[in-house]
């Protein structure tokens, strides 16, 4: 079993739509989570940050930890075609030199005007 | 500068021959990693610099790989005797510390042929 486990998808949605995208985990030490979104030829961009289990707001973003289910999830509200890209969930440990980051493989997603 | 810039964005390069790609991080950014992506296979964190402690190398896939960083600025991560499964985007990324995220640079599409 993979540290962590996401389905790449694809996935496509209507304009308006609200995404749910996901990330399960095995790694019980991990504490820091977040969600990146990348564009085609283009770096990771940070899109999300969470410490620890609950939920966290930003715009139409909101991000949820479930450390007790070992699970992560962004939803995407009012989903806009600028939303389309490949989604990173990734996670890393805390204590002194636990920075690397794991990622998932990435949810590509298309939203259709 | 304004972003994490990575050099070249793309190289071809025969198998055997050797490569360097070139990171300049975000000026006071202390933190530096490389991390390479494969089609299907997600990031893969290969070296980590903070200042000028000595660098986390666990990641490197074998000993044809090395990076250094300069006077705690710019990295060069370099390819010996590349071979075809090296082919990959190899991305930068740099922060202040974890709490922050990392910001990634647009990466070096390295292809051997």
């Amino acid at each position: 079993q993979k540290e962590v486990e996401q389905d790449p998808g694809p996935l496509s949605v209507p304009e308006g739509a609200i995404v749910s995208l996901n990330c399960t985990y095995s790694n019980s030490a991990f504490q820091y989570f977040m969600w990146y979104r990348q564009y085609s030829r283009k770096g990771p961009e940070l899109l999300m940050y969470t410490y620890s289990s609950g939920n966290k707001e930003d715009g139409r973003f909101t991000a949820q930890v479930d450390k007790s289910s070992k699970y992560i999830s962004l939803f995407i509200r009012d989903s806009q075609p600028s939303d389309s890209a490949t989604y990173l969930c990734a996670m890393s440990a805390s204590g002194a030199g636990s920075y690397q980051l794991t990622f998932g493989k990435g949810t590509k997603l298309s939203v259709i005007p | 500068g304004a972003g994490v810039s990575q050099s070249p964005s793309n190289k071809v390069t025969e198998k055997g021959k050797d490569v360097e790609l070139r990171c300049d991080p975000i000026s006071g950014h202390t933190a530096l990693y490389w991390y390479r992506q494969s089609l299907g296979q997600g990031l893969e964190f290969l070296i980590y610099f903070q200042g000028n402690s000595a660098p986390d190398k666990s990641g490197l896939p074998s000993d044809r790989f090395s990076a250094e960083r300069t006077g705690g600025s710019v990295s060069t991560l370099t390819i010996q005797r590349t071979q075809q499964e090296d082919s990959a985007v190899y991305l930068c990324a740099s922060g202040l510390n974890r709490d922050n995220g990392y910001t990634f640079g647009s990466g070096t599409r390295l292809t051997v042929v």
